[in-house]
């Protein structure tokens, strides 16, 4: 089955600093992979994803690049700000099976 | 809509005794999913249900866990005997075919605490 590896668990920035954060999926059948965000206490809320066909994708701050060859993708954040401090999960999955979730990174962004 | 509904939730037991978690996905949605979450490992998916059908449940850590969905409005995943080392936020999620069954709709939650 599929395996979602993910780095790093924690991560500081600096307010207006960029993060990125890294996963890397088994399952070369995968193509689907969302980015949900979890806020302390809170259940966790879908904020991009990106489909096998696309490598790139863009919503105002967050971006999502996917590279299929090598089986990774990544979320990068801009001009990162204190409401952005949360838990990160990246996920994989094709169609007829469950999202598997990386284990989550912790965003810190101090002003 | 009123989103995925899950009670209790918060829950707080003791050693030995059962435990059962319950969902209510968003109406319309037919697929539904039992995730649990804990520092150490993550959100680990536990099961899933597409049309009321268990399609997967390998993730079922071992038999004192079961899970049902008598009808396409309702779920619940119940722990007999629970232990200590289930204690853990339990998440349920709903997702329409209409969206390509794979954005997920999580529930607040259940906390369980088994001392």
């Amino acid at each position: 089955g599929e395996n979602v590896e993910q780095h790093p668990s924690t991560l500081s920035v600096q307010e207006g600093d960029s993060a990125v954060i890294k996963c890397t999926y088994s399952d070369s059948a995968s193509n689907y992979f969302p980015w949900y965000k979890q806020e302390l206490g809170k259940r966790p809320q879908l904020i991009i994803d990106i489909r096998s066909n696309v490598g790139e994708k863009k919503d105002q701050r967050i971006a999502v690049t996917l590279n299929k060859t090598a089986k990774h993708f990544s979320l990068h954040i801009t001009e990162t700000q204190p409401e952005d401090s949360a838990v990160y999960f990246c996920a994989a999955t094709q169609a007829g099976t469950a999202l598997i979730f990386g284990k989550g990174t912790t965003l810190s962004v101090s002003s | 809509d009123a989103g995925v509904i899950q009670s209790p939730r918060h829950e707080v037991t003791e050693m030995g005794q059962e435990v059962t978690l319950r969902c209510k996905p968003i109406s319309g949605h037919n697929s539904l999913f039992w995730y649990r979450q804990t520092m150490m490992r993550g959100l680990e998916l536990l099961i899933y249900f597409n049309n009321n059908v268990p399609i997967d449940d390998s993730g079922m850590p071992e038999d004192r866990f079961s899970a049902k969905m008598p009808n396409a409005s309702f779920s619940t995943l119940k722990i007999q005997p629970s232990e200590p080392r289930d204690s853990a936020v339990y998440f349920c999620a709903s997702s329409a075919p209409s969206q390509g069954g794979e954005k997920l709709f999580f529930g607040s939650g259940t906390q369980l605490s088994v001392l």
